[in-house]
């Protein structure tokens, strides 16, 4: 089956400290993968995404790429804030016309000033 | 424009009742799909709605059911309520057809959920 590993939490980081979040991946097909960024009190909201290997997703100054050849989608950030406080989703579609999300078990970042 | 909008945003129940939650997505858009999170198995997958049909169901007991109005809102519906069903239950829409994963308009937006506490 599919499935979705990220690294346990909580990270504990000082602000301006340089993010690695790790993500492997297990699938069946060829997905398509994604970070999501969860907010105390919030749903999910799509941080990025890359849809095939070696793409690099990049938004908000975090960045991840495909590897297909390490199945991994390992998130950076090279100076992390307060703000980034949250949980972080890696997660996995397969493009078989359907669009359910395979997701890690999240990792707690924690920034502190 | 409004986002998805789930209510109510906070339920409790009691063990054997049945519950109905409600998502409104985006408008304009026509898929919804159902996340089931607890803090044990984290993120699943429940059931993904599009043009009023059900698409693709994960691995949950038919006490679970969904469905999607021709206003592309839909509703989930668990019966026999059971304590290992509290949880947070998100709902997410899309613009896209299911399996468009990479054009554009792809993203799914989630909902804030509705955290619903079975005692």
């Amino acid at each position: 089956g599919n499935s979705v590993t990220q690294m346990e939490g909580p990270v504990t980081l000082s602000e301006e400290a340089f993010l690695t979040i790790n993500c492997t991946y297990t699938a069946t097909g060829y997905p398509s993968l994604f970070w999501y960024v969860q907010y105390p009190g919030e749903g999910l909201q799509l941080l990025l995404k890359a849809t095939k290997a070696d793409d690099k997703g990049s938004n908000k100054g975090f960045e991840a790429t495909y590897r297909k050849e390490t199945t991994s989608f390992h998130l950076e950030k090279g100076s992390v804030q307060v703000s980034d406080s949250a949980v972080y989703f890696c997660a996995l579609s397969l493009d078989t016309g359907r669009r359910a999300l395979t997701f890690g078990s999240g990792t707690r970042l924690q920034v502190q000033p | 424009k409004a986002g998805v909008t789930q209510t109510p945003r906070y339920l409790i129940k009691t063990r054997g009742q049945q519950v109905t939650l409600s998502c409104s997505p985006i408008s304009g858009h026509r898929s919804v799909s159902w996340y089931q999170q607890t803090p044990g198995q984290g993120l699943q997958f429940l059931f993904e709605y599009f043009s009023e049909t059900q698409r693709n169901k994960g691995n949950f007991p038919g006490r679970f059911s969904g469905r999607q109005f021709s206003n592309s809102r839909s509703e989930m519906n668990v019966s026999t309520l059971e304590l290992g069903d509290s949880a947070l239950y998100l709902c997410a829409s899309s613009f896209s057809i299911p399996g468009a994963l990479t054009g554009p308009n792809t993203e799914a937006f989630f909902g804030q959920g509705t955290r619903l506490t079975v005692v």
